[in-house]
């Protein structure tokens, strides 16, 4: 167990809806990443907060967004889905607000996109 | 133009082998992470090392700055091993990202 938790585990919906992917930090952790992994390809950077700001934006759509709260906590929003949006989620928390420290990955949201 | 290379891209051994997979980078580097992924897609944090070497358990992981080179050894291989094994280094520059290498895909068989 990375104490890393993202709900939920599997979710399926139709194109055009929204979806909200949830990711709790592990505790003491500060950043958190949001990467995607869509079928047979590599982890995608999409977003990075720490301490409840943006610190870096990968290759993240404008359809999608991101916030981290008060409590460290994550959210992923995903709108207007589209049928190649299915894919594994994954966030992953860190002490730190770089690379420098160890990463812990939750065990990711499947988003299937009818 | 910040890169990591892994190879081979896939493997396959017998149980009882030992495993090379390489990573190898294009510019100076703050960490470098070795990460497995399981066929169920979960992803574990194997190792985060800047300089040396680190041992956990078969696992060994080697980083040589100057050559801008890492490897990731495993000793008696088995077939529980069968993962992809992701290389992923922060470069000095990279604004914090870790950037990924595109795995290796190792098989055991028995």
């Amino acid at each position: 167990d990375s104490g890393v938790t993202q709900t939920p585990k599997h979710l399926i919906t139709a194109t055009g809806q929204r979806v909200t992917l949830r990711c709790s930090p592990r505790s003491g952790d500060l950043s958190v990443y949001w990467y995607q992994q869509s079928l047979d390809q590599g982890l995608q950077f999409l977003i990075q907060y720490y301490n409840g700001e943006e610190r870096a934006k990968g290759n993240i759509l404008e359809r999608f967004s991101a916030q981290q709260f008060p409590d460290l906590h994550s959210e992923l929003n995903l709108s207007s889905l589209e049928l190649g949006d299915s894919a594994l989620y994954f966030c992953a928390s860190t002490v730190g607000g770089n690379g420098n420290t160890e990463a812990f990955f939750g065990q990711g949201t499947r988003l299937t996109v009818v | 133009k910040n890169e990591v290379e892994q190879s081979p891209q896939n493997l396959t051994a017998q149980e009882g082998e030992f495993i090379t997979i390489n990573c190898s980078y294009s510019v100076g580097i703050s960490a470098l992470h070795w990460l497995q992924q399981h066929p169920g897609g979960g992803i574990v944090s194997l190792f985060m090392l800047s300089s040396g070497k680190k041992k956990h358990g078969r696992l060994i992981a080697t980083i040589n700055i100057q050559e801008k080179h890492s490897s990731l050894h495993i000793t008696a291989s088995h077939p529980r091993d069968s993962a992809v094994y992701i290389c992923a280094v922060c470069f000095m520059d990279s604004n914090y990202q870790l950037i990924w290498g595109a795995g290796t895909k190792l098989i055991i068989k028995p």
